[in-house]
């Protein structure tokens, strides 16, 4: 069974210093893994997705995540937030193993950006 | 653009009543998916499905049934609501399993 673990629940930082969301992911085959984010009484939208090949992937807004097959961790970075950073990040697993087409989000990670 | 709708954004319900709730996709997703929000707990998968009639249960199907008569449309049962049902369901639908899931905006239901 795949799972999602995201190691913070909550990440405050000042606006224009870096940030790395933690996250790390178990599951018995190869994998599929994504960063969405979700602003305040939004949806959840794509931010970036590993598929295969390189494994330092480029999302939108300025955002890149690494994917580390050792360590299992898809950690997701960004050089200067912003105060629009501000929201709940989660990390999401998906794979061709037993549970077929299921994909599994961690717990979120809340960002909070400071000024 | 991709569209998931749910049919509620808000909705109240009171305990033993049966709810349903509605998701509607517009791009001939074969996977949809329904999920509850519930804070410091992620997104817990209820059940999804990979084509029409067809569903599997995710992590916590309990208390919950869903439906899927269309392609486009997937429903989720509460067959007797409580309390401790009152959360943010999301809906969402995709391709395959290594293509973007869309997300509705979610309907946040309480029950009383």
């Amino acid at each position: 069974a795949q799972s999602v673990t995201q190691l913070d629940s909550q990440v405050p930082v000042f606006e224009e210093a870096p940030v790395e969301l933690r996250c790390n992911y178990s599951s018995s085959v190869s994998v599929y893994l994504f960063w969405y984010v979700q602003y305040p009484n939004q949806g959840l939208q794509l931010l970036l997705k590993y598929l295969s090949g390189s494994t330092l992937v480029k999302g939108i807004n300025g955002f890149e995540a690494e994917f580390n097959k050792s360590q299992t961790s898809f950690h997701l970075r960004k050089p200067s937030v912003h105060i629009s950073d501000t929201a709940e990040y989660f990390c999401a697993v998906s794979d061709y193993g037993n549970a077929g087409n299921m994909l599994t989000f961690g717990g979120g990670t809340r960002l909070m950006v400071k000024p | 653009d991709v569209k998931v709708t749910q049919s509620s954004r808000y909705l109240v319900k009171r305990t033993g009543e049966k709810v349903f709730l509605e998701c509607v996709q517009d791009m001939d997703h074969e996977n949809m998916f329904w999920y509850r929000q519930d804070p410091g707990l992620g997104l817990r998968l209820i059940y999804f499905s990979y084509d029409v009639k067809m569903k599997e249960k995710g992590d916590i199907p309990e208390g919950y049934s869903v439906s899927r008569e269309k392609k486009e449309r997937f429903s989720l049962i509460l067959e007797s609501a409580s309390t401790n049902q009152t959360s943010m369901y999301l809906c969402a639908s995709r391709t395959t399993v290594n293509t973007e899931a869309f997300f509705g905006q979610g309907t946040r239901l309480t029950v009383v």
